[in-house]
This record gives C-alpha cells, sequence and structure tokens, in this order.
C-alpha cells in the first residue's frame, strides 16, 4: 500500500532563517506531487505541484521554492523566512491528473 | 475562475442528529470533478469521495450520503446519525479538467462539532 511521509513535524525557526521541509512517499511510481500550505481561516492553498522529477509549477508567487530531485521525494525550500510563512504545510499525491490527492501527516510551521 | 463556498463555517449538534455540510462551487468548464475531505484534529486530510461532473448519481456509503446538483452547482455532504468521531473540519474541494496537472481548490471548510 502507499504511505506518504513529511518531516519534521513541528517546526519553530526565526524570521530570515532557512527552511526545508521533506516529502516521500512510498509504495507508487511517477506519482504526481502537490504542496499546500493552510494558514489560519482553515482553507488550504496550492503552492507547487510537480508531474515527474525536475518539473515544478508554482501557483503562487511567494519566497518558497520547491524541488523534486528523485520520483518520489518533493522537497519545499526557502532562504528567509517570512512571518508570513507560518502554517500548516501539507504535501500529497496523486496517481494520474483529476484523481483524488492522498495527503501526508503535515508540518506546523511557526516563524518567530 | 473557480470557487468553493461552504457558507457553514461552524455547525454543532447533538450526537445521532442527521447533519448536512453544503457545499456550492463556481466553474466555466463542462468537465470537472469535486471531492470532500475530512481533516480531525490531529491536521491530516482525509479522501472521502470524488465525482466527476457527468456523474449526478447521489451516493451513499455507510451513514455518509452527497447530493450532487448541477442544476444548482451544489455538492452536499449529510451524516446520518451523527457519531462523535465525525467531529471535525470538513472540506469541500474542486478540479477543472482542462487545466494542466494542478491542484484542488477548497473551500474554507466547514468545522462540524458533534455533542455527546
Amino acid at each position: 500500500s502507499q504511505t506518504i511521509h513529511q518531516w519534521p513535524a513541528t517546526l519553530v525557526q526565526p524570521v530570515g532563517s532557512p527552511l526545508s521541509l521533506e516529502c516521500t512517499v512510498e509504495g507508487t511510481s511517477n506519482p504526481n506531487l502537490y504542496w499546500y500550505r493552510q494558514a489560519a481561516g482553515r482553507g488550504l492553498q496550492l503552492l507547487f505541484y510537480s508531474v515527474g522529477i525536475g518539473q515544478i509549477s508554482s501557483e503562487v508567487p511567494q519566497n518558497l521554492s520547491a524541488s523534486r530531485p528523485q520520483d518520489r521525494q518533493f522537497i519545499l525550500s526557502s532562504k528567509k523566512l517570512l512571518l508570513s510563512d507560518s502554517g500548516f504545510y501539507l504535501c500529497a499525491w496523486s496517481v494520474r491528473v483529476r484523481d483524488e490527492q492522498y495527503f501526508g501527516p503535515g508540518t506546523r510551521l511557526t516563524v518567530t | 475562475a473557480q470557487k468553493v463556498t461552504q457558507a457553514q463555517t461552524e455547525i454543532s449538534v447533538v450526537e445521532k442528529e442527521d447533519v448536512t455540510l453544503d457545499c456550492v462551487y463556481e466553474t466555466r468548464d463542462t468537465t470537472y470533478y469535486l471531492f470532500w475531505y475530512k481533516q480531525p484534529p490531529s491536521g491530516e486530510l482525509v479522501f472521502l469521495i470524488r465525482r466527476n461532473s457527468f456523474d449526478e448519481q447521489n451516493e451513499i456509503s455507510g451513514r455518509y450520503s452527497w447530493n450532487f446538483q448541477k442544476s444548482t452547482s451544489s455538492f452536499n455532504f449529510t451524516i446520518t446519525a451523527s457519531q462523535v468521531v465525525d467531529s471535525a473540519v470538513y472540506f469541500c474541494a474542486l478540479s477543472e479538467a482542462r487545466r494542466g496537472a494542478d491542484g484542488l481548490t477548497f473551500g474554507k471548510g466547514t468545522h462540524l462539532i458533534i455533542q455527546p
């Protein structure tokens, strides 16, 4: 069966520090991968998606970036965090476009 | 543009009552997909259902049922005989077929509280 992992589970970082969040999927090949952010107010916002290694599409301009160095690994990064980057970050995968997406446990990021 | 509206921010009912969560969507596409997810206090989103725009047949899964009506652009979710374990935030989401491999557009969610 397929599983999706995210780490760390929680993170407290000062403003201006770098960020690296990792997501890995097991039990499937060539998944579509997604990063979402859930800020206060509970809405989920799509940040990045990837259909293959090295292929990244950005939905919202921001100081975050994403990379996919391996088929089942998706990384969210920032060189300098802002207070507004605080939130709950969720990684998701799907088999095909328009399929249901399966979410990881999330990373709760607090920027101080 | 696409948009998903969940007008009910929070609903509180007593256990064993039936409850309906509303979802209204906007899209100019004729082909699209609708989803419901559950987010318990742990935070992880749990997939509940996926419907395509050509399938208006209502679906029932145990105590859960979904009513899809294209005429009113609604995709409502009903829990029958609610239980405390149903307490969570529920999200409705939309995906359009004509775009690329983009993600889901979520509503803001409805916080459902089931009181014992």
